[in-house]
């Protein structure tokens, strides 16, 4: 596809349940980054990866955040045990580029517990 | 202080006039400033991006960075009412993990 893709759209989780967010890269894109956002925030740094290489996970809130890009495409964002506080969207952007702001965004995994 | 800050707004401004959104920015972040615009449910856009003092122009928007003072600017001349998004001022800091502030919504009146 020409944009960054990103699914599921929607998700509704029972609080305990695990959740995989999927992310589709624009082809050759060499950085990936994962951002969540809360309603009427901007969006917050969760995990970077350069290639397969995850250089940085400072942001994620917790050891129930996990991400992947094991072949340096696709990327997934899994949650364990999700918490209502992790009801938020999830936006992955990529760039064909390292250490630039020009990023380009997927529509989101709007993410709701109940 | 936050690296990045902005006023969340709303501002409202008539259809054709000039809306001036404003972010200012510690010394946590790098120097060189993007814009993005973010419409209601939808993913943020890159529109202006700025790495040196002084003015950048493309189309209606132009970009404004003043280092002295530490803010960035963003002025859309003849808004119009599809204008009317969030905007997202963002920078990175020591590397490549960009920053981005709360965003200012604005609305442009028909």
């Amino acid at each position: 596809g020409a944009g960054v893709s990103q699914s599921p759209r929607y998700k509704v989780a029972k609080r305990g349940q695990d959740v995989a967010l999927r992310c589709d890269p624009i082809s050759g894109h060499v950085s990936l980054f994962w951002y969540q956002q809360a309603l009427g925030q901007g969006p917050e740094f969760l995990t970077y990866f350069q290639n397969e290489a995850q250089l940085d996970k400072s942001g994620l809130p917790s050891d129930r955040f996990f991400a992947e890009r094991p072949e340096g495409s696709v990327s997934t964002l899994k949650i364990q045990r999700t918490q209502q506080e992790d009801s938020a969207v999830y936006l992955c952007a990529s760039s064909p580029y390292s250490n630039t702001g020009e990023l380009f965004f997927g529509e989101g995994s709007r993410l709701t517990v109940l | 202080q936050k690296e990045v800050e902005q006023n969340s707004g709303p501002l409202s401004v008539p259809e054709g006039a000039i809306a001036s959104l404003n972010c200012t920015y510690s010394d946590r972040v790098s120097q060189s400033f993007f814009w993005y615009r973010q419409y209601s449910g939808k993913s943020p856009e890159l529109i202006m991006s700025i790495y040196s003092n002084g003015d950048k122009e493309d189309g209606r928007f132009t970009a404004q960075l003043n280092k002295a003072s530490q803010y960035v600017s963003l002025l859309i001349r003849d808004s119009q009412p599809s204008d009317s998004a969030t905007y997202l001022c963002a920078a990175p800091d020591s590397s490549y993990k960009l920053i981005f502030g709360s965003g200012t919504r604005l609305l442009v009146r028909p």
